[in-house]
C-alpha cells in the first residue's frame, strides 16, 4: 500500500523568505500524481500544483515549486518570498494513475502547519 | 456552480442524533467523493461516486454512515446514531472525469457531537 509521510508537523518563516516543506512517499507504482493542497483556517482546500510522475520537469506555480525526485520518491515544496496569506496547513497527498477501482483516491501525509512571522 | 458547496458548514448535533449532511458538486463534475478529517490530522477517504453509481464505500467507518448521490450530481452523507467520535470536518470533493483530472474540495461540515 502507498504511504505518505511529512516529517514536519510545524514549519515557521520570515516573510519575504523562503521555506521548503518535505514530503516523501512510498510506492511500488511507476505512474501516478503527486499533489500539495494548502488549508486555510476555513479548511477548504485549495491545490496549490501537482506533478505527473512520468514528467521530469519540476512544476511550477508562480511563487510556489516543487523538487521531485522519483528515485528518492521525494516531493519538496518550495515557497519563495513567503506572504502572511500563505500561513496555512499544507498537505502531500498521492494518487495512483491507474484506472483500478481502488486506486483513485487520494493518499495524505498529515500535514505541516507553516507559519509566516511578519 | 462555480465551485463544490456543502452545507451545513456548521453542525452542533447531540450523541444518538441522526445528521444529514449536503454536497453540491462543480457543474458536470462526475466523480464526487467524500472524506473525513478530524482535527489536527489529514483527510481519510470515506466515499466514492461516479455518477450515481457507489463505487467505493470501503472507508465508511461503520455501518451507521451511509451516502447516496441518487441523480448524479448532489450527494448526501447521512450519519445515525452520531457518537463523539464522529466530530469531524467533512469534506466534499469533485472532479471531471476520473484518473488524471484535479480534485476540487468544499470549504466542509465541521460536526460536532456532543
Amino acid at each position: 500500500a502507498q504511504t505518505v509521510t511529512q516529517s514536519q508537523p510545524e514549519m515557521s518563516v520570515q516573510e519575504a523568505e523562503t521555506v521548503t516543506l518535505s514530503c516523501t512517499y512510498d510506492t511500488s507504482e511507476s505512474d501516478y500524481y503527486l499533489f500539495w493542497y494548502k488549508q486555510p483556517p476555513s479548511r477548504q482546500m485549495i491545490l496549490v500544483i501537482r506533478q505527473e510522475a512520468y514528467k521530469q520537469q519540476n512544476a511550477t506555480e508562480n511563487r510556489f515549486s516543487v523538487n521531485f525526485q522519483k528515485a528518492a520518491k521525494s516531493f519538496s515544496l518550495k515557497i519563495s518570498d513567503s506572504q502572511l496569506g500563505d500561513a496555512a496547513m499544507y498537505f502531500c497527498a498521492y494518487r495512483s494513475a491507474f484506472k483500478v477501482d481502488s486506486n483513485y483516491q487520494l493518499i495524505w501525509g498529515a500535514g505541516t502547519k507553516l507559519i509566516i512571522k511578519p | 456552480g462555480a465551485g463544490v458547496s456543502q452545507s451545513p458548514r456548521y453542525k452542533v448535533a447531540k450523541r444518538g442524533q441522526d445528521v444529514a449532511l449536503r454536497c453540491d458538486p462543480i457543474s458536470g463534475h462526475v466523480s464526487l467523493f467524500w472524506y473525513q478529517q478530524a482535527l489536527g490530522q489529514g483527510p481519510e477517504f470515506l466515499t466514492y461516486f461516479q455518477n450515481e453509481a457507489q463505487l467505493d464505500k470501503s472507508g465508511l467507518p461503520s455501518d451507521r454512515f451511509f451516502a447516496e448521490r441518487p441523480e448524479g450530481s448532489v450527494s448526501t452523507l447521512k450519519i445515525q446514531r452520531t457518537q463523539q467520535e464522529d466530530s469531524a470536518v467533512y469534506l466534499c470533493a469533485s472532479r471531471w472525469g476520473n484518473s488524471g483530472n484535479t480534485i476540487y474540495f468544499g470549504e466542509g461540515s465541521w460536526l460536532t457531537v456532543v
